[in-house]
């Protein structure tokens, strides 16, 4: 199986700051990965896809990068409503996610 | 829109059998291209994948549990089915399911149910 890990686990941070959130895979994983936004008691929202690929609505704000098995996600200037779990999934062989990283005000 | 929403009980004993529904809104699983996963989250944890159902039929199971699990479509109802065996406290989380597109070979899943959350125990 194919291991996600995230770091931060849990990140502080002010309305307009910059945020990057890091997701690494045990194997190669090429572009296969999406970023996923959770809030309390809801279901994931799709952020990205295919490493960078924005979703539809999904405000642009937010950006992904990366390849082969390190892969970001940055929020360039974190908003009142931003703060939230985020999660990274590999969709190279089947389907893994990262344990997520809260972003929680500062 | 797209939408999913899923149904089952929120309360099962341990070693019975787990049916959960989702029904579909906004596409068909007879569309050539579509997918359906299921996916649950216990608490406090992360998103674990369980499987996946495709418009022709090929089914995919999360290797771990692939002997306690069955997925299945009703297109007529448009509605895809999991049933889990044996169920164990263990089992408890919020029980998704997920329209899943894109890429033939490497799908990713775009929109989520609202979740149902299901209880194990006596």
């Amino acid at each position: 199986d194919i291991q996600m890990t995230q770091s931060p686990s849990t990140l502080s941070a002010s309305v307009g700051d910059r945020v990057t959130i890091t997701c690494r895979a045990s194997q190669t994983i090429s572009s296969w990965l999406a970023w996923y936004q959770q809030k309390s008691g809801k279901a994931p929202e799709l952020l990205i896809y295919q490493a960078s690929t924005l979703q539809s609505g999904v405000p642009s704000r937010f950006s992904g990068s990366g390849s082969g098995t390190e892969f970001t996600l940055t929020i360039s200037s974190v908003q009142p409503d931003d703060f939230a779990t985020y999660y990274c999934q590999q969709y190279n062989v089947y389907w893994t996610f990262g344990q997520g990283t809260k972003v929680e005000i500062k | 829109q797209v939408t999913l929403k899923e149904s089952g009980p929120a309360l099962v004993n341990p070693t019975q059998t787990l049916t959960l529904t989702c029904t579909l809104s906004g596409f068909s699983l007879s569309t050539s291209g579509m997918r359906v996963s299921w996916i649950r989250q216990a608490p406090g944890k992360a998103p674990e994948w369980l499987a996946r159902i495709d418009w022709d039929e090929n089914k995919f199971y999360n290797t771990s549990l692939k002997t306690r699990l069955t997925i299945s479509k009703d297109t007529s109802k448009n509605q895809v089915v999991l049933t889990m065996t044996n169920v164990d406290p263990v089992d408890t989380a919020t029980y998704y399911c997920a329209r899943t597109v894109g890429v033939n070979s490497h799908p990713h899943h775009d929109f989520w149910g609202q979740g149902t959350l299901v209880t194990v125990s006596s």
